[in-house]
């Protein structure tokens, strides 16, 4: 399957504890966007990777939310210290583009549904 | 980015036409207008996007009136497999621009039998 892909797909945990999610992108995309989806309402933006550059972060990723994509492939999302408010889909994608070329698409990876109890 | 209007809900019998609205009346001229579909436990899927003229794909057509304050994004034969939450998302495109979307709540087309 060369789709993006995304583990674990559902994570159960308590308050405060520390979970880690990880984005496989398309190989040949350089971009990857991590979103969030609560119940109801559409993904929100969280941050933008171009390669390993973290080139944008919403005001929505708290100071215990971190995101990496270390060698410009996976990506993985951490959220510290888990509140019961963090309890949704954590959707990422992947697109190709270059410089200021735009991507048309975006390709969504299963999401990881996150229940902080 | 503009913000879009969209009805929460249609319905459609399955091999007809589906027709939703979109409502995106501040939109700019360096903006685009891009339909995203998300089927219940899956992530967004793109459909089509487009400028000022029509567009066609295999998915969808996309029609976008004249002033381009409003477009229509046309299914036309639907099937229960089409049956999802669609997003109309207006987005500047190049130049640097962010490459984020911003979803509204979209449209849930139920497609009956």
């Amino acid at each position: 399957d060369t789709g993006v892909s995304q583990n674990p797909r559902h994570k159960i945990t308590k308050r405060g504890q520390n979970v880690t999610f990880r984005c496989d992108p398309i190989s040949e995309h350089n971009r990857l966007y991590w979103y969030r989806q609560t119940l109801g309402q559409g993904p929100e933006f969280l941050t933008y990777f171009q390669n390993e550059a973290q080139l944008e972060k919403s005001r929505l990723l708290s100071d215990r939310f971190s995101a990496e994509r270390p060698k410009g492939s996976f990506s993985t999302l951490e959220i510290q210290r888990t509140e019961q408010g963090d309890s949704a889909m954590y959707l990422c994608a992947s697109s190709s583009g270059t410089g200021g070329v735009w991507d048309n698409e975006q390709f969504f990876g299963p999401g990881t549904r996150l229940t902080v109890l | 980015d503009a913000k879009t209007t969209q009805p929460p809900s249609m319905d459609c019998a399955e091999g007809r036409a589906a027709n939703l609205p979109c409502n995106h009346s501040t939109i700019s001229g360096n903006e685009y207008v891009y339909w995203y579909r998300q089927i219940h436990s899956q992530g967004p899927q793109y459909i089509i996007h487009g400028l000022k003229n029509n567009e066609t794909n295999e998915m969808a057509s996309l029609i976008i009136t004249e002033d381009r304050k409003s477009s229509t994004l046309i299914l036309p034969h639907a099937t229960l497999r089409d049956t999802a939450v669609y997003y109309c998302i207006v987005r500047v495109a190049g130049g640097g621009a962010t490459n984020k979307l911003i979803f509204g709540t979209g449209t849930l087309l139920a497609v009956q039998p």
